[in-house]
């Protein structure tokens, strides 16, 4: 089955700083990889996503970027701000999703 | 409602009992997920339903695990007699089933059960 990686798990940045998460998964049939942010007693939410086709996508302040070669993706937040702290979840799916372990995100003001 | 709601949200119950979980999908999604959450894990896949029937439940991890969606909206996860290890944070989603890869899943608050 899929088994996806993800690092770092904490990462603490200042305001303002920008904050790269990647991930790595390990089945070439998985073609959609989402990303959630969950916040202290929520359910993930949705944030960003790419399919197989395309190498990049960006809304706002948030990018993903896909290398399907090297089975790689990574999410990008610029001029990050204290709400942002949350946790951060990648994932791969060809049928179901399965997701990385998380990335805890810090934003000091 | 707007979203993917659950209930309860908390859930509190003795070594040995049965429990209900019951998830509320989107209005008009046809497919239906559940996921299991550790503390400081990411969600793990159980069960995916498309309209009343279980697609895919290989992610049920023995059989006092069992789900039903019986009208195709409303989803049920049944856990027999409860053991420790299955305290966990229980979520549910729901995309509109597209027939193609990656349909969005978008995910209630989750119900946290406790296991003493």
């Amino acid at each position: 089955g899929e088994n996806v990686e993800q690092h770092p798990s904490t990462l603490s940045v200042q305001e303002g700083d920008s904050a790269v998460i990647k991930c790595t998964y390990s089945d070439s049939a998985s073609n959609y990889f989402p990303w959630y942010k969950q916040e202290l007693g929520k359910g993930p939410q949705l944030i960003i996503d790419i399919r197989s086709n395309v190498g990049e996508k960006k809304d706002q302040r948030i990018a993903v970027t896909l290398n399907k070669t090297a089975k790689h993706f990574s999410l990008h937040i610029t001029e990050t701000q204290p709400e942002d702290s949350a946790v951060y979840f990648c994932a791969a799916s060809y049928s179901t999703l399965t997701f990385g372990k998380g990335t805890m995100l810090l934003v000091s003001p | 409602g707007a979203g993917v709601s659950q209930t309860p949200s908390n859930k509190v119950t003795e070594k040995g009992k049965y429990v209900e979980l019951r998830c509320d999908p989107i209005s008009g999604h046809t497919a239906l997920y559940w996921y299991r959450q550790s503390l400081g894990q990411g969600p793990e896949f159980l069960i995916y339903f498309q309209g009343t029937g279980a697609a895919d439940d290989s992610g049920l991890p023995n059989d006092r695990f069992f789900a039903v969606r019986p009208e195709g909206s409303v989803s049920t996860l049944k856990i027999q007699r409860t053991e420790r290890g299955d305290s966990a944070v229980y979520l549910c989603a729901s995309s509109s089933y597209s027939g193609g890869p990656g349909d969005t899943q978008y995910f209630g608050p989750g119900t946290r059960l406790t296991v003493l």
